[in-house]
């Protein structure tokens, strides 16, 4: 299994820009979650998914969408880049809605 | 808005010493705790979870947890250079779905 896996590893976006980070899971997890780290922060959540076709917003939403079409993809859209949008982003899941496992990560810079 | 709280560090141990990671959260409705390990520049990794009151121990690691006192804490045994990275301390939410994550202790060991 590969596990989580998410690309691109590193983006470099000007502002007003848009782009879709890629998350894929292969366990056959339902849960799937978007965060964000900044640095010396911890983990803000973004958005999460209980299944396909099923998103909820987390703590930070605002100037991201998600949708969930299938059981193991779970891609962010970022719409009009803004520079307090660098960060780094991990997408997590899981089968038992507690023990996440993450992705590498996806670092955004927006310029 | 529920609260994970950490000290932030750095926490300084010699080789072969225990390290003592501690953690506070706000909601009295927690069931679910967990301890990840995070190196710089990489994503999060589960060392423990731990689900009622007492110590859990796997390896060189153990976790406590007292929810009366709301806290959690993790000890490293005999720790080692390779046990320098950042532990975030996660709490399940009070939706079910997601974690609350702390800002994360940064942990050195020192040779």
């Amino acid at each position: 299994n590969a596990g989580v896996t998410q690309t691109p590893k590193f983006r470099i976006l000007k502002i007003g820009q848009s782009m879709t980070l890629q998350c894929t899971q292969d366990m056959n997890h339902n849960y799937m979650y978007w965060y964000r780290q900044d640095p010396g922060m911890g983990l803000k959540l973004i958005y999460y998914s209980v299944g396909a076709g099923i998103t909820d917003k987390g703590e930070v939403p605002n100037g991201y969408n998600v949708s969930r079409s299938t059981t193991e993809d779970f891609p962010l859209r970022l719409e009009l880049a803004a520079p307090s949008q660098t960060s780094v982003y991990f997408c997590a899941s899981t089968a038992l809605a507690h023990e996440q496992y993450f992705g590498p990560g996806t670092r955004l810079t927006v310029t | 808005q529920k609260e994970v709280e950490q000290n932030s560090g750095p926490l300084s141990v010699p080789e072969g010493a225990i390290a003592s990671l501690n953690c506070t959260y706000s909601d009295r409705g927690s069931q679910s705790f967990f301890w990840y390990r995070q190196y710089s520049g990489k994503s999060p990794e589960l060392i423990m979870s731990i689900y009622s009151n007492g110590d859990k121990e796997d390896g060189r690691f153990t976790a406590q947890l007292n929810k009366a006192s709301q806290y959690v804490s993790l000890l490293i045994r005999d720790s080692q250079p390779s046990d320098s990275a950042t532990y975030l301390c996660a709490v399940n939410s009070n939706s079910g779905y997601a974690l609350n994550f702390g800002k994360g202790t940064s942990l050195l060991v020192t040779p």
